[in-house]
C-alpha cells in the first residue's frame, strides 16, 4: 500500500466549476500536509500547507485535513483555465532529524473555457 | 524562480552509461532532497541529505548514489543506466528540513536513456 494515495484523474471541468481533489494517507506519523501544483513537467510549486485537522483558505483555494480518517482535500472555487495543471498532495513528518516527505501520484486537472 | 538550480536541464545517454546530475540548493538551505518522476508517475523520493550527511533514503536503486558536499551542493550519480531510468529528476531544498512549507523544487533534469 502506498503511503499517500491519490486518484490520477484526469479531471476535466468547465471554467467556473468547483474542483475537489482528494488524497488519503496511511501513516499516522505524518504531521504536515501540502498541496503542490505542477505545470507542464516544471518543478512543483507549493500551493497550500496545513498542519492540523481543519480547513485553511487562501483565495480561491481551500485545503482540508481530517486526521481521524487520514483524508486530505483541496477545493478550488471559480476554477480558471490557468488552474489546469497536475496537483500533487504530499505528507510530511519530522522526527529526531529524520524527515519524510511523500507525494501522491498527482491528479491532472483540465479547466476548459 | 525557486532558487534551486539543477544542471543539466536535459541529458540523453545510452544504456549502460553513467551520468551525474547536479543541484545547487537555495542560499542557506541545509537539506537537499532528490526525487524521480517517470512518465505519468508521481514524485518518488530517492534520498535526502542534511548538511553533508545522509538523513533519509527512499526507493533509491543500488545503481544510484548521491552526496552533498561541504558547500552544500549535491550530486546524484546514476550508473549502469537502463531504459527505465528515463525520467525527470528533481532536486529540492529546505533550510533545516523541519517543515514541509519550506521545501522548494528546482526545474528538474530530464534524463533520456536510449
Amino acid at each position: 500500500q502506498k503511503e499517500v494515495e491519490q486518484d490520477p484523474g484526469p479531471l476535466s471541468v468547465p471554467e467556473g466549476a468547483i474542483v475537489s481533489l482528494n488524497c488519503t494517507y496511511s501513516n499516522s506519523a505524518f504531521q504536515y500536509f501540502m498541496w503542490y501544483r505542477q505545470y507542464s513537467r516544471k518543478g512543483p510549486e507549493l500551493l497550500m500547507y496545513t498542519y492540523s485537522s481543519g480547513n485553511k483558505e487562501d483565495g480561491r483555494f481551500t485545503a482540508q485535513v481530517d486526521k481521524s480518517s487520514k483524508y486530505i482535500s483541496l477545493f478550488i472555487r471559480d476554477s480558471q483555465p490557468s488552474d489546469s495543471a497536475t496537483y500533487l498532495c504530499a505528507s510530511f513528518f519530522f522526527s529526531g532529524g529524520y524527515n519524510k516527505l511523500i507525494f501522491g501520484a498527482g491528479t491532472r486537472l483540465a479547466v476548459h473555457p | 524562480d525557486s532558487g534551486v538550480t539543477q544542471t543539466p536541464k536535459h541529458l540523453i545517454t545510452a544504456t549502460g552509461q553513467r551520468v551525474t546530475l547536479r543541484c545547487s540548493p537555495r542560499s542557506g538551505d541545509l537539506s537537499v532532497y532528490w526525487y524521480q518522476q517517470s512518465l505519468d508517475q508521481g514524485l518518488q523520493f530517492l534520498i535526502q541529505y542534511y548538511n553533508g550527511e545522509e538523513r533519509a533514503k527512499g526507493n533509491i536503486l543500488e545503481r544510484f548514489s548521491a552526496q552533498q558536499f561541504p558547500d552544500l551542493h549535491s550530486e546524484l550519480n546514476l550508473s549502469s543506466l537502463e531504459l527505465g531510468d528515463s525520467a525527470l529528476y528533481f532536486c529540492a531544498s529546505s533550510p533545516e528540513g523541519l517543515a514541509g512549507n519550506t521545501i522548494y523544487f528546482g526545474e528538474g533534469s530530464w534524463l533520456t536513456v536510449v
